[in-house]
C-alpha cells in the first residue's frame, strides 16, 4: 500500500480566491493523480501528474483553473484557482503502486 | 465515452448474509478492475483488484470477472454491520496513464 497525506484536510474559502492542496507520499512514485468528488457523487479524474513533465488534464478540466506541480517523486500540489461555489468538493490525490491505486485522505473544500 | 455502471442502492442485507454487488463496463479493452470501499466522510479504500476471468478470493471478499459479458461483481460473505459503506467499482482503461474510471457506487447497508 502507500501512506499518503494531504494538506489542508479542509478549508472554507471565499469565491474568487485560490487554494493550493498538497499531497505527500511516503516513498517515490511515478504517477500521481488528482480526483474530485462532488457531494453525493463518484470520483472524477482531474489530471495525471508525472514527475518531470506537464500534467495531463481530463476533458472539462484546464490548467488555468487547476494548475498542478510535481517537483519530485513524492510530492504534488493542486491549486484550485478563482474559486466559485461550484468548486465545493472533496479533492483527493492518489498514487499508483503496481496495478493498484491508493488514495490520500482528501481535502474538503467549501467555497462561500 | 467509457462508462462504468453500478446500481446506486441502497442494498440492504441482514447480518451474516451474502452481499452481492455488481458492475458493468462499456470498454471491451479494459484490462483491470478494482473494488473500493468508502465510508461516509472518508476516502476510498482498495479492497481487491482482478484482471483475469473467473473468481478471486480474499478473506470474506470474492471478486468475479466476466470479460465476455463485461461485468465484474463483488461478493461479501458473512456480512457485518461494519461492512456498511459505499462500494465503488473502478475500471482501468489501459493506455500510458492507467487512469481509473469509477462507477457511481452502491450503498450497502447491513442490518444487525
Amino acid at each position: 500500500s502507500a501512506v499518503i497525506s494531504q494538506k489542508p484536510s479542509r478549508d472554507i474559502c471565499q469565491r474568487g480566491t485560490s487554494l493550493t492542496i498538497q499531497c505527500q507520499v511516503d516513498s517515490q512514485v511515478t504517477m500521481m493523480f488528482w480526483y474530485r468528488q462532488q457531494p453525493g457523487q463518484s470520483l472524477t479524474l482531474i489530471a495525471t501528474a508525472n514527475q518531470g513533465s506537464e500534467a495531463t488534464y481530463e476533458s472539462g478540466f484546464v490548467i488555468d483553473k487547476f494548475p498542478i506541480s510535481r517537483p519530485n517523486l513524492t510530492f504534488s500540489t493542486l491549486t484550485v484557482s478563482n474559486m466559485s461555489p461550484e468548486d465545493s468538493s472533496i479533492y483527493l490525490c492518489s498514487v499508483e503502486r503496481g496495478y493498484e491505486q491508493y488514495f490520500g485522505p482528501g481535502t474538503r473544500l467549501t467555497v462561500t | 465515452q467509457k462508462e462504468v455502471e453500478q446500481n446506486s442502492g441502497p442494498l440492504s442485507v441482514p447480518e451474516g448474509a451474502i452481499a452481492s454487488l455488481n458492475c458493468t463496463y462499456s470498454d471491451r479493452g479494459s484490462q483491470s478492475f478494482f473494488w473500493y470501499r468508502q465510508y461516509s466522510g472518508k476516502s476510498p479504500e482498495l479492497i481487491m483488484f482482478i484482471y483475469s476471468n473467473g473468481d478471486k478470493e480474499d478473506g470474506r471478499f470474492t471478486a468475479q470477472l466476466n470479460k465476455a459479458s463485461q461485468y465484474v461483481s463483488l461478493l461479501i460473505r458473512d456480512s457485518q454491520p461494519s461492512d456498511s459503506a459505499t462500494y465503488l467499482c473502478a475500471v482501468n482503461g489501459g493506455g500510458a496513464t492507467n487512469k481509473l474510471i469509477f462507477g457511481t457506487g452502491t450503498l450497502l447497508a447491513v442490518q444487525p
